[in-house]
């Protein structure tokens, strides 16, 4: 089975602070994905990579960048962390083309104080 | 723009009981539609994914139908047990996108 890790559970860090939320994925799936999810607002996509060193915005990039050195691994970087980026952040990966699913990893509740 | 929508929002029933999970989307050209289970402070797992070409997939308990003409899909969950208590999501995908419902949270009572 394909497995998606993030490497933290639960982050506490203070507003102003850099902050990484890595992602790691074991299949060599091509496609990855940054998801925030908050109550009423549903999932959210951040930013995406279609390969390594690709990246495109999704929906609500801004306050957010990202990382994709190599195929397995890709980053989401909060340059100066605000109290609204408080959330569920969850990371996906999937091959390329029309048949395939999404695989989400177990998710990173960040908390911005 | 697509949009999904899951009803209802919560449920709450009987231990053993067969439900059904409704999910609706309003653009009928996608790929696929895939359903997750959420548990609570954790991430998704991916239950069933249908292609646009199905009309039904089956795993265990779990049986997930589409009919895109309509943009309907419905998760049937057969002899419910407490361990089935979940937030359940449809996603559709269009596209380069992924596009999700509310969910509809799942309670089964002992």
């Amino acid at each position: 089975d394909v497995k998606v890790t993030q490497s933290s559970r639960y982050l506490v860090k203070r507003t102003g602070e850099k902050v990484f939320l890595e992602c790691v994925q074991d299949m060599d799936h091509e496609n990855m994905f940054w998801y925030r999810q908050d109550p009423g607002l549903g999932l959210r996509l951040i930013y995406f990579s279609y390969d390594v060193k690709m990246k495109e915005k999704g929906d609500i990039p801004e306050g957010y960048s990202v990382s994709r050195e190599k195929k397995e691994r890709f980053s989401l970087i909060l340059e100066s962390a605000s109290t609204n980026q408080t959330s569920m952040y969850l990371c996906a990966s999937r091959r390329p083309g029309t048949n395939y699913g999404y695989t989400f990893g177990s998710g990173t509740r960040l908390t911005v104080v | 723009k697509q949009e999904v929508t899951q009803i209802p929002a919560a449920l709450s029933v009987p231990e053993g009981e067969n439900l059904v999970l409704n999910c609706s989307f309003t653009d009928s050209a996608i790929y696929n539609l895939q359903w997750f289970r959420q548990d609570p402070g954790k991430g998704l797992t991916s239950l069933l994914l249908i292609q646009s070409s199905q009309r039904e997939q089956t795993s265990g308990r779990l049986n997930a139908s589409l009919d895109k003409s309509s943009g309907r899909s419905t998760l049937y969950i057969a002899a419910s047990q407490p361990g089935d208590s979940a937030t359940y999501l449809c996603a559709v995908r269009g596209g380069s996108r992924l596009t999700f419902g509310e969910g509809t949270q799942l309670t089964v009572n002992p």
